[in-house]
């Protein structure tokens, strides 16, 4: 069963504005929250995380929002760039448990020049 | 250091063939970790090491696939014989206690 959800496959953006891709979750347990980005023939990369202590993260242009009480957290992308163009990943731990990462399906992100 | 390394970035072999991939993680990372990305499951959590040790290998998905941790510094994942289903990118990620984790560049299999 899938812990982590990325309910949209692909999301296409103009450059400039505001990239928004989401990440539903099941397990009340996770504390530890990760966006990793996904060029094609490389690995992920980590982009940004968030411990559930916290309900926002931010690093230059990328912003993580957790909504613990809805299960739900968020990465904007502003602006957005043509090279951010790439699959994103929402992974999440629980780190009081292990130190395992469930990783969602995934959003593939074009940002149109 | 290199980051995380895995062999072969490619492999084709035919249906029943073993195949072994390999992964060095980074040094002084304790955890070791190998996925298998399908356009289905997205990056699936196959089984993952602690100081060598295997914890959690609920995610393999059958005894054709066995992985061990000989050493601190070098991992495999054997498939054993393989089917074409199996086909995919696997890929190593190692980390240390509560930080995030580091990929390799992933291995694309091919079974034929």
């Amino acid at each position: 069963d899938q812990q982590v959800k990325q309910n949209s496959p692909s999301l296409s953006v103009q450059e400039g504005r505001i990239s928004i891709l989401n990440c539903d979750y099941t397990n009340s347990m996770f504390d530890y929250f990760l966006w990793y980005k996904k060029y094609p023939a490389e690995g992920p990369t980590f982009l940004i995380s968030i411990s559930s202590i916290k309900d926002k993260n931010e690093d230059g242009r990328f912003t993580v929002f957790l909504n613990k009480s809805a299960k739900h957290l968020s990465l904007h992308i502003v602006p957005s760039q043509p090279g951010d163009s790439a699959v994103y990943f929402c992974a999440a731990s629980a780190r009081g448990t292990g130190n395992q990462f469930y990783f969602g399906t995934g959003t593939s992100l074009t940002v149109i020049p | 250091d290199a980051g995380v390394i895995q062999s072969p970035r490619h492999e084709v072999t035919e249906m029943g063939q073993e195949v072994t991939l390999r992964c060095k993680p980074i040094s002084g990372h304790d955890y070791l970790f190998w996925y298998r990305q399908t356009m289905m499951r997205g990056l699936e959590l196959l089984i993952y090491f602690n100081n060598n040790v295997p914890i959690d290998d609920s995610g393999m998905p059958e005894d054709r696939f066995s992985a061990k941790m000989p050493n601190a510094s070098f991992s495999t994942l054997k498939i054993q014989p393989s089917e074409p289903r199996d086909s995919a990118v696997y890929f190593c990620a190692s980390s240390m206690t509560d930080t995030e984790a580091f990929f390799g560049q992933g291995t694309r299999l091919t079974v034929v």
